[in-house]
């Protein structure tokens, strides 16, 4: 079965450095991966996802993801935190197409907090 | 284009009771699937509609169940409700089920007393 493993449960980043978000998957074949933010109270936005070709995905706001096969990592980055950049941020891997539930698998998430 | 939109956004019931909750998926968008959302065990998946037929499932028990309508909107329902039932429940749509690119609605806050 896939899992999703997101080693930091809270981060605290002071606004303008950069930020780096670990997510490591587990998977029986070629994963498909995605990164969600979410705000307190709101639903999950699409940041950016990796299906194939280039290791290295660009996303909105200004986030960007590389897929390491060796590692099974797909870490998100971004070169200057925003104080809006404060949420939720979740790694998925999925859907499985060998059998048994289908769906995302989500990480357990990290909780990013900026420091003015 | 409107996004995927959930109703209601909040739901106070107590033990015993039962709940539906709705879903209306992006324009064109023929998959819906459920999530379950609690603080702790995280982002979970219930299940997955494609053209009025649940296709996938996730490990809930059977209380837990859905219909999909030939508009693609969704319904799930959770009979004899549980306190540990407390959740958000996410809903997500996509343009087939195999594209995996999934929209997720705001969600129903679902509180069990």
């Amino acid at each position: 079965a896939q899992s999703v493993t997101q080693p930091d449960i809270h981060i605290t980043v002071s606004e303008g450095a950069s930020l780096e978000l670990r997510c490591n998957y587990s998977y029986g074949a070629t994963p498909y991966l995605f990164w969600y933010v979410q705000s307190p109270g709101q639903g999950l936005q699409l940041l950016l996802k990796y299906f194939s070709g280039d290791t290295l995905v660009q996303g909105i706001k200004g986030f960007e993801a590389e897929f390491k096969r060796s590692q099974s990592s797909f870490n998100l980055r971004k070169p200057s935190v925003h104080w809006s950049d404060a949420a939720e941020y979740f790694c998925a891997v999925g859907p499985y197409s060998g059998g048994g539930a289908d769906g995302l698998t989500f990480g357990k998430g990290t909780h990013l907090i900026i420091q003015p | 284009k409107a996004g995927v939109t959930q109703t209601p956004r909040y739901l106070i019931k107590t033990r015993g009771q039962q709940v539906t909750l709705s879903c209306s998926p992006i324009s064109g968008h023929r998959s819906v699937s459920w999530y379950q959302q609690t603080p702790g065990q995280g982002l979970q998946f219930l299940f997955e509609y494609f053209s009025e037929t649940q296709r996938n499932k996730g490990n809930f028990p059977g209380r837990f169940s859905g219909r999909q309508f030939s508009n693609s909107r969704s319904e799930m329902n959770v009979s004899t409700l549980e306190l540990g039932d407390s959740a958000l429940y996410l809903c997500a749509s996509s343009l087939e089920k195999r594209n995996n690119e999934q929209f997720f609605g705001p969600g129903t806050r679902l509180t069990v007393l």
